[in-house]
Order: structure tokens, then sequence, then C-alpha cells
């Protein structure tokens, strides 16, 4: 099967400029998360949607990120306006019920934000 | 919320021998404790995970244990091989927060021949 897909790979921005990122989960995959990884860190998470309602973004800084998933399958997250501390690598990852009842979550290859 | 410690940081052993990295966790209600392999530049990779039923899982020369107790888990890399040289990351979680996951801060392994 199709892995998750992001776009684009990388981006370089100014600070105050905004940017998106798109992410294509795997077929069937209700559940996407938007991770956030700095560099020398472990993945944390901004945003978590089950079909096209958001379940948790507790973390994600809404006076500059936004993120959306409509109709339950692509999803896009937002910075504006971007901040020197948000380069990053910017993970999607999705996820479908196993039969443990748990759920593995797979990533994609991520966008690499600089801002300058 | 979810706090995972990891150590250590770094870790550096000979080809064919054995590497530990040892995790903990502060949320009793962690029930599923997944460990990811990140090389440099590439996305995190699964490469085993338990749940909380289970006190230990092998797959070839991987093998993970959790003592719920303790609320600690391990990965046992047994004979090292120069292409296990990455990044390891665990995570816990629980279906009380959609399973996304907590992470450590990562290990980095580097396998010398």
């Amino acid at each position: 099967e199709a892995g998750v897909a992001q776009s684009p790979r990388y981006k370089i921005i100014e600070k105050r400029q905004s940017v998106a990122f798109w992410c294509n989960p795997i077929s069937g995959h209700a559940t996407l998360y938007w991770y956030q990884q700095i560099l020398g860190q472990g993945p944390k998470l901004l945003i978590q949607f089950q079909n096209n309602g958001v379940v948790d973004d507790s973390q994600l800084p809404k006076d500059r990120f936004s993120a959306e998933r409509l109709k339950g399958v692509d999803s896009t997250l937002k910075i504006q306006p971007a901040k020197l501390e948000d380069s990053a690598v910017y993970l999607c990852a999705s996820s479908g019920r196993t039969s443990g009842g748990t759920s593995e979550q797979y990533f994609g290859p991520g966008t690499r934000l600089t801002v300058t | 919320g979810e706090n995972v410690e990891q150590h250590p940081s770094t870790l550096s052993v000979q080809e064919g021998d054995s590497a530990v990295i040892k995790c903990t966790y502060s949320d009793s209600a962690s029930n599923y404790f997944p460990w990811y392999k990140q090389e440099l530049g590439k996305r995190p990779q699964l490469i085993i995970d338990i749940r909380s039923n289970v006190g230990e899982k092998k797959d070839q020369r991987i093998a993970v244990t959790l003592n719920k107790t303790a609320k600690h888990f391990s990965l046992h890399i047994t004979e090292t091989q120069p292409e296990d040289s990455a990044v390891y990351f665990c995570a816990a979680t629980n279906s009380n927060s959609g399973y996304a996951l907590n992470f450590g801060k990562g290990t980095s392994l580097l396998v010398t021949p």
C-alpha cells in the first residue's frame, strides 16, 4: 500500500511570512496526526484529527498555526506568521484501527522548514 | 499529561555487541509502547511495539520488555550491525489520548565495525 505523502519536502521562508504543508494519509486511515520535530528532539504532537474532526489541538499555537482536514482525507497545516523558532521538521502520520484495538502510526517523510 | 524519559542520549557499541535503551513513563493509563528508528533525514520507522498486557516481545534481533509496576520499558538489540546506527525513539500512549504518541528525546546509537 502507498505510504503517507507530504509536500513540499523542504521550505525556506523569512520570518513573518506564511507557509502551508500538505499531507495525504494512507488510504482508509481515519486518524491523522501532525507532529513538530525540532532538531535533536523527539516529535511533539501539534494536532490530531479523527476523520474531519479535531480530537486534540491543545499543543497547537493557535495564534499562528492552523490545520484542517476537509472531507476527512487530506490535511493542511499552516503557519502565519512564521517565527524563527518554527524551524523544524513537520511530520504527518496516520493510523487505522488494528484488531488489538491500538493503532500503529505510519509517518510521512516530513517537511523541513527553515525560517530565516 | 504523559512524560517519557529516555536514556542514554548517545550510545556507542562495537559490532556484534548488544545495545540497551531504557525509557520511563509517568501516566499509568499508558498501554501502548512503540519504538521508532529514525535514520538521518528520514521518517521515523516503527520497529517494534508492545502492549500493556504483555511483558516481553521479540522480533529477530530486537526485543522490548515492559515493567508496568515500575513504569519502564526497554529496547534490546542483539548482535548489532553498522546498519543499526540511527536515532531510536521510545513512545507511550493510550486510548484516552486517541493514541497520540508522547516521545522520548531519542538515543543516538552508533555501531562501529
